[in-house]
């Protein structure tokens, strides 16, 4: 097992584009976590899921950001209309099938809005 | 509100000089509390899980304790690769609250 996986590392894009990333967990584990750190801040909660349902969402996330974990494997963190506000680490960390123990993460994927 | 919040922000320390890192969390329901170690442009890598007032864990140069209101990291003898950002989370079931971290350099 390679641990969390995230793609893409760097994204680099244009006001009013849409990104998409891609996170795949390690396998056996049921519960998946979106997070977004800034410079200088820790993780800050978005959302997550227990196998394809999404059982939790952020207050403070917008309605342009979207996120699908179809058949309860990988997830995919949608942002459209990209803004500069939105540049950010996006993390995403897994947790093993009884939901206790570490979160383990991913390396992140880097977002730059010009 | 659940919270979390660590001090100092940054912390410089010459190698070998001991210091202590705080976490205070006020959650409602604390179900674990989680300490990671984070170097620039990588993810958190996981450090100790601790789960009731009292219980310590120790890993090389590293001691976390916890108490009903805070924890600590201990550094002893730091030495310079284990400079980096320490964050600290409460798991309360549903949600991980992360503090923003404290930033530290070990001088050689």
């Amino acid at each position: 097992d390679t641990g969390v996986s995230q793609n893409p590392r760097h994204k680099i894009t244009k006001r009013g584009q849409n990104v998409t990333f891609r996170c795949d967990p390690i396998s056996e584990h049921n519960r998946l976590y979106w997070y977004r750190q800034t410079l200088g801040q820790g993780p800050e909660f978005l959302t997550y899921f227990q196998n394809e349902a999404q059982l939790e969402k952020s207050r403070l996330l917008s309605d342009r950001f979207s996120a699908e974990r179809p058949k309860g494997s990988f997830s995919t963190l949608e942002i459209q209309r990209t803004e500069q506000g939105d540049s950010a680490m996006y993390l995403c960390a897994s947790r093993s099938l009884g939901n206790t123990g570490e979160l383990f993460f991913g390396e992140g994927s880097r977002l730059t809005v010009l | 509100e659940d919270q979390v919040t660590q001090s100092p922000e940054a912390l410089r320390l010459q190698e070998g000089e001991s210091s202590s890192l705080n976490c205070s969390y006020t959650v409602s329901g604390l179900r674990g509390l989680f300490w990671y170690r984070q170097d620039p442009g990588k993810g958190p890598e996981f450090l100790f899980t601790l789960y009731s007032a009292g219980e310590e864990k120790e890993k090389e140069r590293l001691k976390a304790t916890l108490t009903k209101k805070e924890s600590f990291l201990h550094i002893t003898a730091p030495k310079p690769e284990d400079s980096a950002t320490y964050l600290c989370a409460a798991d309360t079931g549903n949600q991980f609250y992360f503090g923003t971290g404290t930033s530290l350099t070990v001088i050689p």
